[in-house]
């Protein structure tokens, strides 16, 4: 089945920027999605890419290269309410099936 | 309009007993997936319906069953408990294969 891999844990400043990065098994992609999930609620969509490149939006972006497997999601002017963990999330080819990576923690601090 | 609802939000449960979990999609929505997801882990996919037919199952067991209805709610049941199916089930629905969104999901403990 799809790996996914990231980190487990970051920490960043408030006001600062962080990048968030993922790997994945390229064979039979699709496309990819990053969540945001705050402690005991529940996943909320943040950006999906299928195409190469930057897509932006407002604080979020997110990247993608396919042949490499890679992805990252970059969160600029850090708030505390980004303090959150952030799932990599793959689709696969021909699947309606989501794999979930196991989520990076982000803690902002003061 | 409301967003996806499930019920019920905590549910306490013994061994070898039976469960069933329910939720409502947002609407214009016509795609339910349910999800298991243990502490500090990401989701894990346990099914997908579409026109009232499991389209995709991922790795879990048979007692892992489901059902969708005409209009679109979808019900889990889990049969025979383990402990290890103590988890936060949540589901998410979608039009088509669109983004997903997610509902805040049902604690399960099982005793």
């Amino acid at each position: 089945g799809q790996n996914i891999d990231q980190p487990t844990e970051m920490t960043a400043t408030e006001g600062a920027i962080v990048q968030i990065n993922c790997t994945y098994q390229t064979s039979g992609f699709n496309g990819l999605f990053w969540y945001q999930q705050h402690a005991g609620e529940a996943p909320t969509f943040l950006s999906y890419n299928v195409l190469d490149g930057l897509e932006e939006k407002g604080r979020f972006s997110s990247f993608l290269s396919r042949s490499k497997g890679y992805s990252y999601l970059l969160l600029k002017e850090l708030q505390m309410k980004d303090s959150a963990s952030y799932l990599c999330v793959h689709s696969g080819a021909g699947s309606y099936q989501l794999t979930f990576g196991k989520g990076t923690k982000l803690s902002v601090i003061p | 309009d409301a967003g996806v609802t499930q019920s019920p939000t905590h549910l306490i449960k013994t061994r070898g007993q039976q469960v069933t979990l329910r939720c409502s999609p947002k609407s214009g929505h016509d795609t339910v997936s349910w999800y298991q997801q243990a502490l500090g882990q990401g989701p894990q996919f346990i099914f997908q319906y579409y026109e009232e037919e499991e389209r995709q199952r991922g790795n879990f067991p048979d007692r892992f069953s489901g059902h969708q209805f005409p209009n679109y709610s979808s019900e889990l049941n889990v049969n025979a408990l383990l402990l290890g199916d103590s988890a936060l089930y949540l589901c998410a629905s979608s039009f088509g294969l669109d983004e997903q969104f997610f509902g805040p999901g049902t604690r399960l403990t099982v005793l």
